[in-house]
């Protein structure tokens, strides 16, 4: 059974980077792809980025010039940064497992509140 | 990308069926026939509930099927039960590589 799991600051600066990190169990980060998801609390969901094992990746054309992945095979972890954050980052963030066009394993998600 | 537009709320009875829809455009829904759904309760991840328009996951209830038609597409819930009580979202693929998402549905089971 795979397992997720985010960590990451919970409480970053307005202009500061965004850094989080998602742990893998139950199935090797080289097999499959990846993504990220933010959900602003009491909102709707908003995808970020895919991380594929190709080592390509997707991303969200309006996030973008802020955001850098990357992936630690060693670790089983991945990556997600968010420069020059503002409250409208504010939300919470999750590592999710892409198969089949669809988000089939997620984190439990974590929150990351912009605020000085 | 704009997102994909579902009704604010729907609601049913036990052992009724409802349909949720989810309308996009020629850049989305009516470009792929790559579109999810997912269920998601109250403080919890979302679900995978069916991905490329009316495929279920295994482990997903046959309750539960989705289609296609143009630039909407619509998940259906048959036999309604207390515990589909939750917030449904579908999401595309789209033409620039991307996934966007609806704003979500409430299921109210009455």
């Amino acid at each position: 059974q795979v397992q997720l799991q985010e960590s990451g600051p919970g409480l970053v600066k307005p202009s500061e980077t965004l850094s989080l990190t998602c742990s893998v169990s139950g199935g090797s980060i080289n097999s499959h792809d990846w993504g990220w998801i933010r959900q602003p609390p009491g909102k709707g969901l908003e995808w970020i980025v895919n991380v594929f094992k190709s080592g390509n990746t997707d991303y969200n054309l309006s996030l973008q010039s802020r955001l850098t992945t990357s992936i630690d095979t060693s670790r089983n972890q991945f990556f997600l940064q968010l420069r020059s954050v503002t409250a409208a980052d504010t939300a919470i963030y999750y590592c999710a497992r892409y198969e089949e066009r669809g988000f089939d394993y997620w984190g439990q998600g974590t929150l990351v509140t912009v605020s000085s | 990308q704009s997102a994909l537009t579902q009704p604010a709320s729907v609601s049913g009875s036990p052992g009724q069926s409802i349909i949720i829809s989810c309308t996009g455009s020629t850049t989305d829904v009516g470009a792929y026939n790559y579109v999810s759904w997912y269920q998601q309760h109250p403080g919890k991840a979302p679900k995978l509930m069916i991905y490329d328009v009316n495929k279920r996951p295994s482990g997903v209830s046959n309750r539960f099927s989705g289609s296609k038609s143009g630039n909407t597409a619509s998940l259906t819930i048959s036999g309604l039960q207390a515990e589909d009580d939750a917030d449904y979202y579908c999401s595309s693929y789209t033409n620039s590589l991307s996934w966007v998402f609806g704003g979500g549905t409430k299921l109210t089971v009455l």
